[in-house]
Order: structure tokens, then sequence, then C-alpha cells
């Protein structure tokens, strides 16, 4: 299966730009990269996903290199409530059964 | 608004106890999942469905059981209840088999 390696945290500061990035060398050419965030007690929240082209909507930008393996989450200005456990994952070949999801990047968002 | 919904949130039990956690979506999603997730680990597939009477095992399965008797809902069971099962229950819902998941809040269970 292939597999994302994500730093295990990272900082930034409210109101400033977050580069979260992601590495997949293993990729196919048919996988999606899909982003997942989990907040504090909460169960994980979807991000945002893509495929070749880089995506955008109104929670984060998906920015993927042209060669597929490596990608970066941009969320535009932190805010504290983005503070969370970010997960970069890969669908393998069949459905969301093969969403596998590592430890993650956890983001500390200063004031 | 459609949502989903865990119960219970939080449970204590003995071990060798039978537990059912319940797990119901309004969205009317054919796919449903369960995944625990412990300290420091990321989530871990339990079991899933893609349909009414659909089951199919994850990559943690042993020890549980679900069934899928209605579109609304995945009970997960534990039969027999182990301290290894203390861990955050996830319940998971999705439109299509490879589209977005939609998380429940949570069940915490703990096995004395």
């Amino acid at each position: 299966d292939a597999k994302t390696t994500q730093p295990n945290s990272m900082e930034s500061n409210e109101e400033e730009p977050v580069h979260l990035p992601c590495n997949h060398s293993t990729i196919s050419g048919t996988d999606y990269i899909h982003w997942y965030r989990q907040l504090p007690s909460q169960g994980p929240e979807y991000v945002i996903h893509g495929l070749t082209s880089n995506v955008n909507n109104r929670m984060a930008s998906l920015a993927i290199a042209e060669d597929r393996k490596s990608s970066t989450l941009i969320l535009h200005r932190a805010t504290l409530r983005d503070a969370a456990v970010y997960y970069c994952i890969l669908t393998t070949q069949g459905g969301s059964e093969k969403l596998v999801f590592g430890k993650g990047t956890k983001l500390t968002v200063n004031p | 608004d459609a949502e989903i919904t865990q119960s219970p949130r939080h449970k204590i039990t003995e071990t060798g106890r039978q537990v059912t956690l319940a797990c119901h979506q309004t969205w009317n999603h054919n796919n449903m999942f369960w995944y625990r997730q412990d300290l420091g680990h990321g989530l871990r597939l339990i079991h899933y469905s893609y349909g009414v009477q659909d089951t199919n095992k994850g990559e943690v399965s042993d020890g549980y059981s679900v069934s899928r008797s209605n579109t609304e809902d995945l009970p997960l069971t534990l039969e027999s209840a182990a301290s290894s099962q203390t861990s955050v229950y996830f319940c998971a819902s999705s439109v299509t088999a490879t589209g977005e998941l939609f998380f429940g809040e949570g069940s915490r269970l703990t096995v004395l």
C-alpha cells in the first residue's frame, strides 16, 4: 500500500499562512490525495482532496507536485481553531476502506 | 440537518462482557465504517459496510462484529470485551466508496 510521510508536529502563528508537507513517493497514478484533520476530542473531518491538479476550497488549498510524489496543504490564514492533527492519506485501489490514517502532523497555532 | 451520531459517548465495562456501540446516520449513505483510535496512533479500520446486508473486515477486526440491517445503522459489538479494546471508537459514513468520510463524535470505551 502507498504510504505517506508527514512531520510529527509543526507550529505557526495566528493569521499567518501554514504549509503542511506530505511525501508520498510510492503513489500510483490512480491514487487520490486526501487531507483530514482532527480537532481535540472530536472525530476527523474532511479538508480537501485531489488527484493531479491543485485544488482550492473554503478551508484550504492543496498543492500537488508535478511528479505527484509530494503535496502541501496550505492554510492561508491560520486561526486558533485550526490547531489540530492533520492527516495526509492516499486512497489506494478500492474504496474508502483503503484510507490509512497514520499519525499525522500536530499543528500548534500560537496567538 | 443530517448527521451521524454515536452512543454511548462514554462507557465503562468489565472484561468478558458484551458491549454494543451504536452508530446512526441520517444522510442515507450506503457506506459506513468503524475505526478505533488509541493514544498516539492514527485511526485503524475495524469493519465496514457498503450497503444493507454487506459487512467486511478491516485491519483490526478480531473480537468485533457488525451487522447492517438498514441503511441508517451500523452497530459495533464486542462479544467479550478485553482490556486491549479500551479505546476511542469512531463511526463514519460516505456517499460513495471513494468519497469524503463524515465522522461521528466518538465513543470512549474503557474495559476494566
